[in-house]
């Protein structure tokens, strides 16, 4: 399977705890995008890379958050004490290059109890 | 005003009917336009890229109004597996690709 892979596909996760979550997208595309979504709500842009630099981080990425893409290749994300607010859909995506479509994993659903 | 707004849906409409979503973006700089197609619980799948000259894939017609900064989703002769969301998606440079809360389609038989 060629396309954007993410693990792991579902985590539950205590209030409190750190988590990570990996994202391996298409070989050879440049840009990578984390998103977050919520039921009943559109994507909602977290951060991105081009290569290994990121590039933009949302103002919902708070210092809890964090994201690599070491050698620009697969992206992890880091949510550190996590919060029941957490809980949602984390979605990556990556494309070829700048202004090109986007192909997206199919998401690591957290919970957070 | 949101980067991307959407019609609110949810539309509910009969096999064969024909739908018509809009959208439109704040920053007059965007360059890309996309529309996605969501299934519940699942990821957003590209439906079609938004040209300036408009552009068609089978029963599905997208158009762009710059000077309105517009876009539109056209669905012909809806089937049943339409039943979805279909989320607008903007690209400008320098930032990353921006979605609409998106718009739920329902077809019914």
């Amino acid at each position: 399977d060629t396309g954007v892979s993410q693990d792991p596909r579902h985590k539950i996760t205590k209030r409190g705890q750190n988590v990570t979550f990996r994202c391996d997208p298409i070989s050879e595309h440049n840009r990578l995008y984390w998103y977050r979504q919520t039921l009943g709500q559109g994507p909602e842009f977290l951060t991105y890379f081009q290569n290994e630099a990121q590039l933009e981080k949302s103002r919902l990425l708070s210092d809890r958050f964090s994201a690599e893409r070491p050698k620009g290749s697969f992206s992890t994300l880091e949510i550190q004490r996590t919060e029941q607010g957490d809980s949602a859909m984390y979605l990556c995506a990556s494309s070829e290059t700048v202004n090109t479509e986007a192909f997206f994993g199919q998401g690591t659903r957290l919970t957070v109890v | 005003r949101k980067e991307v707004e959407q019609d609110p849906g949810p539309f509910n409409v009969p096999e064969g009917a024909t739908v018509a979503f809009n959208c439109t973006y704040s920053n007059s700089a965007s360059q890309s336009f996309f529309w996605y197609r969501q299934d519940c619980r699942k990821e957003p799948k590209l439906l079609m890229s938004v040209y300036s000259s408009g552009n068609e894939d089978g029963r599905f017609t997208a158009q762009l109004n710059r000077a309105s900064q517009y876009i539109s989703l056209l669905i012909r002769d809806s089937k049943l597996s339409d039943s979805a969301t279909y989320l607008c998606v903007v690209f400008t440079a320098g930032t990353a690709l921006i979605f609409g809360k998106g718009t739920t389609l329902s077809v019914s038989s």
